[in-house]
């Protein structure tokens, strides 16, 4: 089964980065399938914000792409997620997730971890 | 940017009856390219049906889901067949394939 644990601060300032790691068990990230985050907020409900492969092949939601970057480390079986110049907008939980063989849907997620924009 | 719409959204039902919810989009969607999620408080989504109608794993088979009109027709549909304790929570649908690559709807509260 595959088991995936976010990790990170839950606080950043705003202006500041947001960092965050996913940590998977129970599959190698460089087997074949893409990994990606997902944030959710009362104000948006869920949203997309990127998806990678292990090669580096990559897939951003045009709203935060200026701002995103994911990166995948195979020999630590973890992929991260780096948000620039967070304001209060960004506030929200954020959950890391595999995306479905099929491509079209994401089929494995972790528990998620809150992140609060403090001014 | 293609919106989804899910409605109703709220729906209150008892256990035992059937739950029907619906999700709409803005533009056509293939049906091979349209999934939907349970979300219980605290829980990361859990997906239920990929590619309109397939259940995931472990998804038994009072849920089902469906598409209305043509095969890019832009209904689809989400419906438990029997209503269990267990099956009260929030239910997303999620569209693949346009602008942004993953887009969900706001979701319907299913409560007791």
């Amino acid at each position: 089964q595959v088991h995936l644990q976010e990790s990170g601060p839950g606080v950043v300032k705003a202006s500041e980065t947001l960092s965050l790691t996913c940590a998977v068990s129970g599959e190698s990230i460089g087997f074949g399938y893409y990994w990606g985050w997902v944030r959710q907020s009362p104000g948006k409900g869920l949203e997309w914000i990127v998806a990678m492969y292990h090669s580096g092949d990559t897939y951003y939601n045009p709203s935060l792409e200026s701002r995103v970057t994911m990166s995948v480390d195979t020999s630590r079986n973890e992929f991260s997620l780096k948000l620039t110049s967070v304001t209060a907008a960004d506030t929200a939980l954020y959950f890391c997730a595999r995306r479905c063989p099929s491509g079209n849907c994401f089929d494995f997620w972790g528990q998620g971890t809150l992140v609060s924009v403090s001014s | 940017e293609k919106v989804l719409t899910q409605f109703p959204g709220t729906l209150s039902l008892s256990p035992g009856e059937r739950a029907t919810f619906s999700c709409r989009a803005s533009q056509s969607v293939s049906g091979s390219f349209l999934a939907w999620y349970q979300q219980k408080p605290g829980q990361a989504p859990t997906l239920l049906m990929s590619e309109a109608s397939i259940r995931a794993s472990g998804i038994p088979d009072r849920f089902s889901g469906s598409t209305s009109g043509s095969s890019s027709g832009t209904e689809f549909t989400l419906t438990i067949s029997r209503v269990e304790p267990e099956d009260f929570a929030v239910y997303f649908c999620q569209e693949y394939g346009s602008s942004p690559l993953f887009a969900f709807g706001q979701g319907t509260k299913l409560e007791i």
